[in-house]
């Protein structure tokens, strides 16, 4: 039972256009959320994050919106660079612990 | 400040063998948590220490255990080993256990083969 999806392994996108990835979940018990980013052989990158009370966090070129009501997230990476090509992971919570639920991750590429 | 580091960073065992693997997690962080990462079953909660204590507990074989010392570093160990445990192992840091804002940080990962 997957409790955090990520529904698209994969998204070309054009350099200075934007890259939009989507999440979802169905465990309403999380209320804590995170996209990380990921190289081969490497560890997870923390990017950016959003708590259950929000609707939307934005960090330079990232933006992470959640619909509590869908029970789904995204992350909107404007504008896009041949460097953020890499895997994408998105994670939820709970409040009682750091117990991180992965969503199996989708490969983004970023065309010069 | 220094990032959360793992030794070592490649290993290679043959079955039936044992492990143990370190982490030590950024300087004044005091949660560290480890993740299997395999290509069928992606990232994996494995466990969670704080203050020397286990918090959380994902769903592994009791072959797979841990433990942090009073500096906060942190070991992990898997017993007879299995083809299955090959995987790349991921320790993560953060300053509190649970709560809001409070993001986890990746070291960059033991690889474990088992031949």
């Amino acid at each position: 039972d997957q409790q955090v999806k990520q529904n698209s392994p994969s998204l070309s996108v054009q350099e200075g256009r934007i890259s939009i990835l989507n999440c979802d979940y169905t465990n309403s018990m999380f209320d804590y959320f995170l996209w990380y980013k990921k190289y081969p052989a490497e560890g997870p990158t923390f990017l950016i994050s959003i708590s259950s009370i929000k609707d939307k966090n934005e960090d330079g070129r990232f933006t992470v919106f959640l619909n509590k009501s869908a029970k789904h997230l995204s992350l909107h990476i404007v504008p896009s660079q041949p460097g953020d090509s890499a895997v994408y992971f998105c994670a939820a919570s709970a409040r009682a612990g750091n117990m991180l639920t992965f969503g199996g991750g989708t490969r983004l590429m970023v065309k010069p | 400040k220094a990032g959360v580091t793992q030794t070592p960073r490649y290993l290679i065992k043959t079955r039936g063998q044992q492990v143990t693997l370190s982490c030590s997690p950024i300087s004044g962080h005091r949660s560290v948590s480890w993740y299997q990462q395999t290509p069928g079953q992606g990232l994996q909660f494995l466990f969670e220490y704080f203050s020397e204590t286990q918090r959380n507990k994902g769903n592994f074989p009791g072959r797979f255990s841990g433990r942090q010392f009073s500096n906060s570093r942190s070991e992990m160990n898997v017993s007879t080993l299995e083809l299955g445990d090959s995987a790349l192992y991921l320790c993560a840091s953060s300053l509190l256990t649970g709560g809001l804002r409070n993001e986890q940080f990746f070291g960059p990962g033991t690889r474990l083969t088992v031949l």
